[in-house]
């Protein structure tokens, strides 16, 4: 079946310092990618999101490309900052599986000043 | 627009117990999706509903269940609670309008099962 694999956490990295934070996939046709972010004591937010191969995702910095050729969508972003501490969940919604969203199991992140 | 709300925030229950948890969803949207969040495992699905109807089931026993009323608010129930039942329970609603199927978190139900 469908499945998400992010990067085990947690991640530690100082203010403005370049994340990268993995996540692969497997889906049998051509799934949508998402990146949500959890921070402390809220639900999970849209962070950005590619609906097929070769998109671009980006928002507050983040940004996120479909590659179907490695079945990957990494979450990067230049120079992290304190507020950006959070779990980063990966997931996708295939539009073949009754349109449910797939997760991978979330990445913490902690950045310190 | 207001935002997905979830009572209450926080309870507490002891084995055997049941418990019903609430979900409001944004307005105007149709679709409610319940996930259990524990450390260990992740997002798991619950269930989805949409216009009353369970449209998607995740590999939960039957002690889980859930029901959506006619304007979109859902709740979950879950009976004879056991410790492992523990987790934050978040509720999820979207417009069903976009392929995408972006979903809107509320701030979830922390339920601590003694």
């Amino acid at each position: 079946g469908d499945s998400v694999t992010q990067m085990e956490g947690p991640v530690t990295l100082s203010e403005e310092a370049f994340l990268t934070i993995n996540c692969t996939y497997t889906a049998t046709g051509y799934p949508s990618l998402f990146w949500y972010v959890q921070y402390p004591g809220e639900g999970l937010q849209l962070l950005l999101k590619a609906t097929k191969a070769d998109d671009k995702g980006s928002n507050k910095g983040f940004e996120a490309t479909y590659r179907k050729e490695t079945t990957s969508f990494h979450l990067e972003k230049g120079s992290v900052q304190v507020s950006d501490s959070a779990v980063y969940f990966c997931a996708l919604v295939d539009a073949g599986n009754n349109r449910k969203l797939i997760w991978g199991l979330g990445t913490s992140l902690a950045v310190n000043p | 627009k207001a935002g997905v709300t979830q009572t209450p925030r926080y309870l507490i229950k002891t084995r055997g117990q049941q418990v019903t948890l609430s979900c409001s969803p944004i307005s105007g949207h149709r679709s409610v999706s319940w996930y259990q969040q524990t450390p260990g495992q992740g997002l798991q699905f619950l269930f989805e509903y949409f216009s009353e109807t369970q449209r998607n089931k995740g590999n939960f026993p039957g002690r889980f269940s859930g029901r959506q009323f006619s304007n979109s608010r859902s709740e979950m129930n879950v009976s004879t609670l056991e410790l492992g039942d523990s987790a934050l329970y978040l509720c999820a609603s979207s417009s069903r309008q976009s392929s995408y199927n972006e979903q809107f978190f509320g701030p979830g139900t922390r339920l601590t099962v003694l």
